[in-house]
């Protein structure tokens, strides 16, 4: 089973809809993070929490939240969908090492 | 602040020939790290290496290598006789720190696309 996972893997919606997608993870790790990637910039970072108590917004938080329900599940929910936030979203996890492992992906689809 | 600049766009290589990915960083710590990550065309990331800044030792695994240079904040990465497989997006990413307890801004550079050609 893989140690990262992300419901739904792919998502279509519709502007104004409220919609979360669902990270967890196997691995033990404290840190989760949600990001999006876009064509041509990257991952950009939403959100990160580093444990239950601690969420942190990233650089691109604005029209999203987060609930860190328990060590291995990290939520992330678009209040109010735009079709700006079509992208590619992933969750990961890292130790204190910083590596991150990624979640297979979400793909959201907002007409 | 810290920065990921990964000139190749893109880049197309016939089968057997090497090609290296050019990563090339900016930062005002003297303690981070760097990696490289692998995006295949299924999506899915993957963690290929960390290199901690105390270490320029240059890293190979397999027909993967890893060359270190702190004097030209580089880190590339060669992939000798490229097959199909390799095709895939490749980011370069730096994280500063670590610090005690603080989290360590991790931040990807916009990747290079490799097309491996049969």
């Amino acid at each position: 089973d893989a140690d990262v996972t992300q419901t739904p893997r792919n998502r279509i919606t519709k502007t104004g809809k409220r919609i979360m997608l669902e990270c967890s993870q196997t691995k033990g790790h404290d840190r989760m993070y949600w990001y999006r990637q876009d064509p041509g910039l990257g991952l950009r970072l939403i959100y990160y929490s580093f444990d239950v108590k601690d969420i942190n917004k990233g650089e691109i938080s604005d029209g999203y939240s987060v609930s860190r329900q328990a060590q291995a599940k990290f939520s992330l929910s678009l209040e109010s969908a735009i079709p700006n936030q079509t992208a590619l979203y992933f969750c990961a996890t890292s130790d204190f090492g910083g590596e991150q492992y990624f979640g297979p992906g979400t793909r959201l689809t907002v007409t | 602040a810290q920065k990921v600049t990964q000139a190749q766009t893109e880049i197309s290589v016939v089968e057997k020939e090497d090609v290296t990915l050019d990563c090339v960083y900016e930062t005002r710590d003297t303690t981070y790290y760097l990696f490289w990550y692998k995006q295949p065309p299924s999506g899915e990331l993957v963690f290929l290496i960390r290199r901690n800044s105390f270490d320029e030792q240059n890293e190979i695994s397999g027909r993967y290598s890893w060359n270190f240079q702190k004097s030209t904040s580089s880190f590339n990465f060669t992939i000798t006789a490229s097959q199909v497989v390799d095709s895939a997006v490749y980011f370069c990413a730096l994280s500063e720190g670590p610090y005690s307890g603080g989290y360590q801004k991790v931040t990807f550079g916009t990747g290079t696309k490799l097309q491996v050609i049969p």
